[in-house]
C-alpha cells in the first residue's frame, strides 16, 4: 500500500459527531495528502502538508481539519460541519504517487 | 478551472482483446501525466506515468501515448486478462506542482473470460 497505513478500513458515524482518520507512513517522506473520493467521480483534493507543522487546503477542505505534528503521521478529522462526509477517504505521499488502502467513512 | 476528461466511462471487451481508454486536459502547463489502477475497495495504484518531454511510453502490456498540442493522452492495454478488470483513472499535473494534480472520472473496464 504505498508505505501507507490508514486505520480503520470502515468508520460509521452518526450525524453531528467528529471522526477522525488515520494515515500513518514509514518512508520518512515530507508531503504527505489527503483525497476524497464519491461514486463515479474523480479523487478530489482535501488537505496536504509539505512539512511538519504546517499544512495548506486544497479544493475541498470545508468541514475537514488536520495536524502535522509528527512527520509519519497525518491524521484527517471530519467534523459536523461537513454537510455530505460519506466517502472513501484515501491519503497519499509524494503528491498522488503513493496511496494507502482507504477508509470508507459512513454517516448513519 | 482546470479539467481533465475521461472517456469512455466504462468498457467491456473480450479477454485478450485490446483497451483503450482516453483523456483531455484543459492546463497547457501540465507536464506530468499518471495513470492508476483501482480495484475494489482498494487504494488507487499508480501503474504507468509519462512527461511531457516523451510522446509514448511503454511497460509490458501497458503503453501510455501523450499529444501535447492537443491535450490529449491515452491509455492502452493489450492481451487483456480478466485481472485487468478494475477501474483506471488519468491525472494531469505540473510535475513541481504535486498539490495541482487533476484527476478524471474514472473508466470501469470488465475483460470477459
Amino acid at each position: 500500500d504505498g508505505g501507507i497505513t490508514q486505520s480503520p478500513k470502515y468508520l460509521f458515524r452518526k450525524e453531528g459527531q467528529n471522526v477522525t482518520l488515520s494515515c500513518e507512513q514509514n518512508l520518512n517522506h515530507d508531503a504527505m495528502y489527503w483525497y476524497r473520493q464519491d461514486p463515479g467521480q474523480g479523487l478530489r483534493l482535501i488537505y496536504y502538508s509539505q512539512i511538519v507543522n504546517d499544512f495548506q487546503k486544497g479544493d475541498i477542505a470545508e468541514g475537514y481539519s488536520v495536524s502535522r505534528e509528527k512527520k509519519e503521521s497525518f491524521p484527517l478529522t471530519v467534523t459536523s460541519a461537513q454537510k455530505n462526509p460519506t466517502a472513501f477517504y484515501l491519503c497519499a505521499r509524494r503528491g498522488a504517487q503513493y496511496f494507502g488502502p482507504g477508509t470508507r467513512l459512513t454517516v448513519l | 478551472g482546470e479539467n481533465v476528461e475521461q472517456h469512455p466511462s466504462t468498457l467491456s471487451v473480450q479477454e485478450g482483446d485490446s483497451a483503450v481508454i482516453k483523456c483531455t486536459y484543459s492546463d497547457s502547463a501540465s507536464n506530468y501525466f499518471p495513470w492508476y489502477k483501482q480495484e475494489l475497495g482498494k487504494g488507487p495504484q499508480l501503474i504507468i506515468d509519462i512527461r511531457s518531454n516523451v510522446g509514448e511510453k511503454k511497460d509490458q502490456r501497458i503503453a501510455v501515448t501523450l499529444n501535447k498540442t492537443a491535450k490529449h493522452f491515452s491509455l492502452h492495454i493489450t492481451e487483456t486478462q480478466p485481472e485487468d478488470s478494475a477501474v483506471y483513472f488519468c491525472a494531469a499535473s505540473r510535475e513541481t506542482s504535486y498539490d495541482k494534480v487533476i484527476f478524471g472520472p474514472g473508466t470501469s473496464l470488465s475483460v470477459i473470460p
